[in-house]
């Protein structure tokens, strides 16, 4: 198994542009989320899914969208970027959300977004 | 203030050195996570944990549900311990993770 894959590692972007983060997992995990991760912040919730059709907003959803086509994939887009976006990105995965159970998260290899 | 809640921040130890990462938190919880950050990036999960004690080689994790708080321990750290641990909570309502800032180790040889 590949795991929780991310790509791109890095991406350069100026102000304006948009781009899409890919995430894709191969554990038929039902939960996956999209985490940024600033200096002298903890790991901040932007969206998660939990299933194929269903998302919902975390903590700092404002800037970005998602979709959960499939149960694999879990892109994250940037619709115009601005220099605030600048963070690390984190998509991860679990086997489940269910009320009250609590499950190993797995997490890609991050990818860091410069915007200038 | 936040729910999670590490210390120290920073934390330099030499090699052999016993280490004590602390995780207090103000929610209720239904399992606590330790994580481990290494410097090129990659997240990966330590323990998990919603009672008692787990042990996994050289780390110890406990958690004290009543005085809502956890500790991590290493035991004869090594300069590949180096890393940033981070402390997470799952509330009762499902998988969302709540995170502390984390706490950077150095271990020298």
């Amino acid at each position: 198994n590949a795991g929780v894959t991310q790509t791109p590692k890095f991406q350069v972007l100026k102000t304006g542009q948009s781009m899409t983060l890919q995430c894709a997992q191969d554990m038929n995990h039902e939960y996956m989320s999209w985490y940024r991760q600033d200096p002298g912040m903890g790991l901040r919730l932007i969206h998660y899914s939990v299933g194929a059709g269903i998302t919902d907003q975390g903590e700092v959803p404002n800037g970005y969208n998602v979709s959960r086509s499939t149960t694999e994939d879990f892109p994250l887009r940037l619709l115009s970027a601005a220099p605030s976006q600048t963070s690390v990105y984190f998509c991860a995965s679990s086997y489940s959300i269910g009320l009250g159970t609590y499950n190993e998260q797995f997490f890609g290899p991050g990818t860091r977004l410069t915007v200038l | 203030k936040n729910e999670v809640e590490q210390s120290p921040q920073n934390l330099t130890a030499q090699e052999g050195e016993f280490i004590t990462i602390n995780c207090s938190y103000s929610v209720g919880i239904s399992a606590l996570h330790w994580l481990q950050q290494h410097p090129g990036g990659g997240i990966v999960s330590l323990f998990m944990l919603s009672s008692g004690k787990k042990k996994h080689g050289r780390l110890i994790a406990t958690i004290n549900i009543q005085e809502k708080h956890s500790s991590l321990h290493i035991t004869a750290s090594h300069p590949r311990d180096s890393a940033v641990y981070i402390c997470a909570v799952s509330r009762p309502s499902g998988s969302r993770l709540t995170f502390g800032e984390g706490t950077q180790l150095t271990v020298n040889p």
